[in-house]
């Protein structure tokens, strides 16, 4: 079974600063990986998604995620972090096989992103 | 283009006391997905459909009952509310069966069962 680890519920940075949400995920075949944000109040925004191809994987207002079999990651990064950047994010697994994992994904339990001026 | 739509977007109930969640997309997707949200619990499935007039059990679906009618809407039923069906409740679609495909999310229902 999939399942994805976000490391730390809550990260706090500077405006200007790298934002770094960490994502672990477990699979038995190649996985596909996604970034969700959710800002207060919301439904869940797709941030970027990685499915074949070049691991390095562009999104949204300007995070990028590298995709790291080696070592089972999908770490999201920013290089200058923004107040509008504030949210919850979640990393989220597809496992692409026929049968009934195919349809469904597994969510990591989010981080909390702060930006302080 | 509305894309996913949930109706209502509050509601309080009494233990006991039943409701039904709408949830209506706009975009023919053959895929739709009931979550519930919880503090540090991320989301979990309750149930999906992968096709009008079919429902599966997700991870967590005690205590609900779903409905896929017609294409476009997902009903999600509680038929007995307890306080721990206190949620935030999301709903999602998807065009195919594909796992590289992207759910689409409603803006959520807040329940509170007191």
């Amino acid at each position: 079974a999939q399942s994805v680890t976000q490391l730390g519920s809550h990260v706090s940075v500077s405006e200007g600063a790298l934002v770094l949400l960490r994502c672990n995920y477990s699979s038995s075949v190649p996985p596909y990986l996604f970034w969700y944000v959710q800002y207060p109040n919301q439904g869940l925004q797709l941030l970027l998604k990685y499915t074949t191809g070049a691991t390095l994987v562009k999104g949204i207002n300007g995070f990028e995620a590298e995709f790291k079999k080696s070592e089972t990651s999908f770490h999201l990064t920013k290089p200058s972090a923004h107040m509008s950047d504030a949210a919850e994010y979640f990393c989220a697994v597809s496992v692409g096989r026929s049968g009934g994992s195919n349809y469904k994904l597994t969510f990591g339990k989010g981080t909390l992103l702060t930006v302080n001026p | 283009n509305a894309g996913v739509t949930q109706t209502p977007k509050f509601r309080v109930l009494k233990t006991g006391q039943s409701m039904t969640l709408l949830c209506a997309q706009d975009m023919n997707h053959e895929y739709m997905y009931w979550y519930r949200q919880d503090p540090g619990m991320g989301l979990r499935l309750i149930h999906y459909s992968v096709g009008e007039g079919t429902t599966a059990k997700g991870e967590v679906p005690d205590g609900y009952n779903v409905s896929r009618l017609k294409k476009q809407n997902f009903l999600l039923g509680l038929e007995s509310a307890a306080p721990s069906q206190t949620s935030v409740y999301f709903c999602a679609s998807k065009w195919g069966g594909q796992g590289k495909g992207e759910q689409y999310f409603g803006p959520g229902t807040r329940l509170t069962v007191t």
